[in-house]
């Protein structure tokens, strides 16, 4: 069965990095995610799509400051020079044989 | 630059259909590069996909909304609909529409919150 991990929560402080995990399930780390931010009472935006090299491709608008990288059957996203709106839920995205599915998100605290 | 907006009541009976439509713009529904979605988020929950249909109108949906699932396209208005019977107050969320290129989504529309009350 295809499932993504997240754990529920991070955080980090003001200027440093953070580097947020994606689990892919047993038999599935050859897969591509996708990771999308949702600000509080916002919809969701979409970041970028991450392949099992690590090569990834953003969202229009995405800053530098966002990247992503692979290992085995882990899918991560790092943000670098954390900023307060960067406070937000990050899901990640994948997708099978006519099935897609969410992970659970992350609530990512500046602190 | 492309924009969906969906649109529809905000309010279903329980057992009723909830019926919603998605609007694109800055872009063609029948590019054949994409397939167009429908998620929902239930209030303080995560994202749930419901199903995704092309332009020929070709459709896959999650197999456990299958059963009261329709998804509809109309190419020439540039819209796509989403049909949700026999709903419950479990059925209570945002839903979004989007673009799916095959698997994942790169671009959302804003989000509309539709509650199951009688």
């Amino acid at each position: 069965q295809l499932v993504l991990t997240q754990s529920p929560s991070a955080s980090a402080s003001l200027g440093a990095s953070v580097k947020l995990t994606c689990t892919l399930s047993s038999g599935h780390s050859s897969y591509a995610i996708a990771w999308h931010q949702q600000q509080p009472e916002k919809g969701p935006r979409y970041l970028m799509k991450l392949n099992s090299d690590g090569s990834h491709s953003k969202g229009d608008g995405i800053p530098d400051r966002f990247s992503g990288s692979s290992s085995g059957a882990e899918r991560y996203l790092t943000i670098s020079s954390l900023q307060s709106e960067d406070e937000a839920d990050y899901y990640c995205q994948t997708w099978g044989t006519g099935d897609v599915v969410f992970g659970g998100g992350t609530k990512l605290t500046v602190l | 630059q492309l924009q969906l907006q969906e649109s529809g009541p905000g309010l279903v009976k329980p057992s009723e259909t909830l019926s919603l439509t998605c609007t694109v713009s800055g872009g063609s529904i029948s590019s054949s590069s994409y397939y167009w979605g429908w998620i929902r988020q239930p209030p303080g929950k995560g994202l749930e996909w419901i199903g995704s249909i092309y332009y020929s109108g070709s459709t896959y949906y999650n197999p456990s909304l299958k059963s009261r699932v329709t998804i509809s396209v109309d190419t020439s208005k540039n819209q796509f609909s989403l049909k949700l019977s026999s709903v419950t107050a479990a059925d209570t969320a945002v839903y979004y529409c989007a673009r799916d290129p095959q698997g994942w989504v790169d671009y959302w529309g804003q989000g509309t919150l539709v509650t199951v009350s009688s």
